[in-house]
């Protein structure tokens, strides 16, 4: 139940592509989702974050896409850029009433092409 | 403002030595989270700690790993009798606090342990 399964383990994008990466959980108790951006040697960067109250959330180039009732959220980056090349990690917690720690999904490795 | 500083960046240590992890949390922040992340895997949740307190270490492994975070000086995550497996980055993590808002966890650069 704690689990969260992301997909694809990796995947490759032409520059001005759309990048779209889904995650699936199966706790209802879960309440925060959060995208991290790592690249390599680094530590986790939060790229963007949403909460069961609403179905979309953009910042930028990305969007989060929230489907409550199926468990599921997607990342998608508009526009990639080689630069958007990194390893990317969607998570869960259930921050309300579990101590906020994040169950994180296995990464996707993303590259994009110029 | 600093973010969350961790040291050392790389530690190296024989079979059977001790390591020795230390995260400096945000400034404003008192909750601190470590996660081991092994080669070619995800970040996996070992322990949750606020000021002088462990609050879930459910995560953590029940021999040779332990936690602090003193009411003074940094979180330290503390490997004793390290082995092989041990090798891995560890990172830490802090939030200004738990539930709806501020719980933002920002991770540190972490640490990387290599077990000769």
């Amino acid at each position: 139940q704690q689990q969260v399964k992301q997909s694809p383990q990796s995947l490759i994008v032409q520059k001005g592509g759309i990048s779209i990466i889904n995650c699936a959980y199966e706790n209802t108790a879960f309440d925060y989702f959060p995208w991290y951006q790592q690249f390599p040697g680094k530590g986790p960067a939060l790229l963007i974050a949403i909460r069961p109250d609403v179905s979309e959330k953009k910042e930028g180039r990305f969007t989060i896409s929230f489907n409550k009732s199926a468990k599921q959220f997607s990342l998608h980056i508009m526009d990639s850029q080689p630069g958007d090349s990194a390893t990317y990690f969607c998570a869960a917690s259930g921050a309300h009433n579990q101590g906020g720690k994040l169950i994180f999904g296995q990464g996707t490795e993303l590259s994009v092409k110029p | 403002n600093a973010g969350v500083m961790q040291n050392p960046r790389h530690l190296v240590r024989r079979r059977g030595q001790e390591a020795r992890l230390r995260c400096s949390p945000m400034k404003g922040h008192s909750h601190v989270y470590w996660y081991r992340q092994l080669p070619e895997e995800g970040l996996k949740f070992m322990v949750y700690l606020q000021k002088e307190n462990i609050i879930d270490e459910s995560g953590m492994p029940k021999e040779r790993f332990s936690a602090e975070f003193p009411k003074e000086g940094p979180s330290i995550l503390r490997i004793q009798q390290v082995v092989r497996g041990d090798s891995a980055a560890y990172f830490c993590a802090s939030s200004r606090k738990t539930g709806l808002a501020g719980s933002e966890q920002f991770f540190g650069p972490g640490t990387r342990l290599t077990v000769l």
